[in-house]
């Protein structure tokens, strides 16, 4: 198995554009998790989804981020418009009922 | 509100001294309770799981935990470090009575650094 697929790895871009980030679970779990993490604030959930449904954005920091998950294999949290402040490492998890989450390799965020 | 608590933000050691790092949790509940470290530049990986049965439970790389219930606590051990166990450590918790969501509860994590 793959494992957590992300994309892009890397991304710079400037204060005002929008951001995609994607992600692919893997196969059969039916959880996914998005996670932000930065030195200041550590990690933090922000957005879960079972069986492609919102389950938890509480952790979604403002109307600027949103997330969504069109199916079973495939993710994605979207930053318009972005801000220095939203610069950090994103990462997406998977899981079924009983595993633990599965982290992918990260997206780290540059925002200028 | 439910919390995880790792007592030691940064621990410093020396190669083969031995290693405890403190996880409490705050739930009253059957839980699953989790370690996992992220080495410099890297994601989390998964280094011990309790879901069930015999509350000492072996890991990778030598690692183990000890879930004692009556202490809601679930501290990661290592008898000899080596310089590659730096990194950062992070304790979870999933609740297991909180129905459909299977969040879980992250401790604020305790930068390890050994030198050799």
């Amino acid at each position: 198995d793959a494992g957590v697929i992300q994309s892009p790895r890397h991304e710079v871009t400037e204060m005002g554009q929008e951001v995609t980030l994607r992600c692919k679970p893997i196969s059969g779990h039916n959880s996914l998790f998005w996670y932000r993490q930065t030195m200041m604030r550590g990690l933090e959930l922000l957005i879960y989804f079972n069986n492609n449904v919102p389950i938890d954005d509480s952790g979604m920091p403002e109307d600027r981020f949103s997330a969504k998950m069109p199916n079973a294999s495939f993710s994605t949290l979207k930053i318009q418009p972005s801000e220095p402040r939203d610069s950090a490492v994103y990462f997406c998890a998977s899981s079924s009922l009983d595993t633990e989450q599965f982290f992918g390799p990260g997206t780290r965020l540059t925002v200028l | 509100a439910q919390s995880v608590s790792q007592h030691n933000h940064h621990v410093i050691l020396s190669e083969a001294a031995s290693l405890e790092l403190g996880c409490n949790y705050s739930y009253g509940g059957t839980v699953n309770l989790f370690w996992y470290v992220q080495y410099p530049g890297q994601h989390l990986q998964l280094l011990l799981k309790y879901f069930s049965g015999d509350p000492l439970v072996k890991g990778i790389k030598g690692f183990e935990a000890e879930f004692i219930k009556s202490k809601f606590s679930f501290n990661l051990r290592k008898p000899s470090v080596q310089w590659s166990d730096t990194a950062e450590y992070f304790c979870a918790v999933s609740d297991l009575n909180a129905g459909n969501n299977r969040k879980l509860i992250w401790g604020l994590g305790t930068s390890l650094a050994v030198n050799p």
